[in-house]
């Protein structure tokens, strides 16, 4: 079965630059039918979309995080990838990697805590 | 501020069904039939429990049911058990722009 696992670092620094990779095993990476979001949630708090990319490349961000987000894929490693510039406390959170199907988000990773903190 | 609007808690006895509701606007819940409902267990990543408004995905228990009405939507559980103490989100589709915007979330306490 398909399965998705977030990796990278724990904590970052503001004003420095968030990097998470999401590693999918399982198969269905290559096809068509799906798409991989990046969604996340602060602590305590509700989830928040920050955007997605298919196999193809080409990619979607929420409009509130689009000047600071890019998403990338390498189709080689079957991974897609998050960068978040110019973070602050605000960007502490569980950030997770899902597969994205029709509207809806049909598995997901186990998420990783990324604190943002001097 | 969540998008959509959902109650903070909702309680239940085993054996009970609870309704969880979940307000949007015409540009989200009541312009699509996208809402798609997810469950989050304490530490746990969130599980997807409907989409499609009403679709249960395989392996979900037919207990979890959903409908929409104008601009909310609603998850019903019903046959309570105390597994199904969670948190549970509802999410909708809002347009290519703003693809999906989620509800601030609904702890369901089994009593």
């Amino acid at each position: 079965q398909v399965q998705l696992q977030e990796s990278g670092p724990g904590l970052v620094k503001p004003s420095q630059t968030l990097s998470l990779t999401c590693t999918v095993s399982g198969g269905s990476f290559s096809s068509g039918d799906y798409y991989w979001p990046w969604i996340r949630q602060p602590p305590g708090k509700g989830l928040e979309w920050i955007g997605y990319i298919y196999y193809s490349g080409s990619t979607y961000y929420n409009p509130s995080l689009k000047s600071r987000v890019t998403i990338s894929v390498d189709t080689s490693k079957n991974q897609f990838s998050l960068k978040l510039s110019s973070v602050t406390a605000a960007d502490t959170a569980v950030y997770y990697c899902a597969r994205g199907f029709g509207k809806a988000f049909d598995i997901w990773g186990q998420g990783t805590m990324v604190t943002v903190s001097s | 501020q969540s998008a959509l609007t959902q109650p903070a808690s909702v309680s239940g006895s085993p054996g009970q069904s609870i309704t969880i509701s979940c307000t949007g606007t015409s540009s989200d819940v009541g312009g699509y039939n996208y809402v798609s409902w997810y469950q989050q267990c304490p530490g746990k990543a969130p599980k997807l429990m409907i989409y499609g408004v009403n679709k249960r995905p395989s392996g979900v228990s037919n207990r979890f049911s959903g409908s929409k009405s104008g601009n909310a939507a609603s998850l019903t559980i019903s046959g309570l058990q105390a597994e199904d103490e969670a948190d549970y989100y509802c999410c909708s589709y809002a347009g290519s722009s703003t693809f999906v915007v989620f509800g601030g979330g609904t702890k369901l306490t089994v009593l």
